[in-house]
């Protein structure tokens, strides 16, 4: 099965500084997609960022960026110039296609994200 | 960009009570959607697999009979929580994959805070 870990329940960072969220899976499948989502305090949850795993290329949007290591199966979130609008919880998640034609997503345990003035 | 919504946003009810909320893409067809469940500071739970016209497929260890969904159109799914109960205290998420998107598109509705007496 499945799993998807988070080693850091909590982390902070200071205003426009950097941040680097850690996230491992575990999978003997070849082909995923894995996801970072936020949930700020209004509980929506933003899709921030997708790759998938087939591309060697890491992606990013805007000052998100990921540090996608197939191998290792690691899939770290980078949040550059950090804003106060960045603090939420964070989750990791990954969905297998192959497993169920409903394209069900398994997620993380989360960390949550505190930018300090 | 795909919109879905959730009602009640909040419901509070005595224990005993059937409670239904509502998960709809505005703008998108769905054919899948998901339900959730969130605990406090923790992350989602998913409950079941609701598919347009057949039965959903629940996770296991959540009650079928208790948790009722409903997906009759392409647009629409619902949850009933049926003699609810304290324990059933939560906030429940729902979430659809666009038919046009790929595979790996799954939006998020803004959630139901549920509170039982």
């Amino acid at each position: 099965a499945q799993t998807v870990t988070q080693s850091q329940p909590e982390m902070s960072v200071q205003e426009a500084e950097t941040v680097t969220l850690s996230c491992t899976y575990d999978t003997s499948e070849s082909n995923y997609y894995l996801f970072w989502y936020k949930q700020p305090p209004s509980r929506q949850m933003i899709l921030v960022i997708r790759q998938e795993a087939y591309k060697q290329q890491n992606a990013t949007e805007n000052r998100f960026s990921v540090n996608f290591q197939k191998a290792a199966k690691s899939f770290s979130l980078k949040i550059s110039d950090s804003q106060l609008g960045d603090t939420a919880m964070y989750f990791c998640a990954f969905m297998n296609p192959a497993v169920t034609s409903y394209d069900k997503v398994i997620f993380g345990p989360g960390t949550s994200l505190s930018v300090i003035p | 960009g795909a919109v879905v919504s959730q009602h009640p946003s909040r419901v509070i009810c005595k224990s005993g009570t059937s409670v239904k909320i509502e998960c709809r893409s505005l703008d998108f067809q769905a054919t899948t959607m998901f339900w959730y469940r969130q605990f406090p500071k923790q992350s989602l739970m998913l409950m079941a697999t609701s598919n347009e016209g057949s039965k959903a497929t629940y996770e296991q260890g959540v009650e079928k009979d208790k948790f009722l969904i409903n997906h009759a159109s392409l647009t629409l799914s619902t949850l009933t929580v049926t003699s609810a109960h304290p324990e059933d205290s939560s906030f429940y998420i729902c979430s659809a994959r666009s038919r046009l998107a790929g595979a790996d598109t799954q939006y998020f509705g803004p959630g139901t805070r549920l509170t039982v007496l």
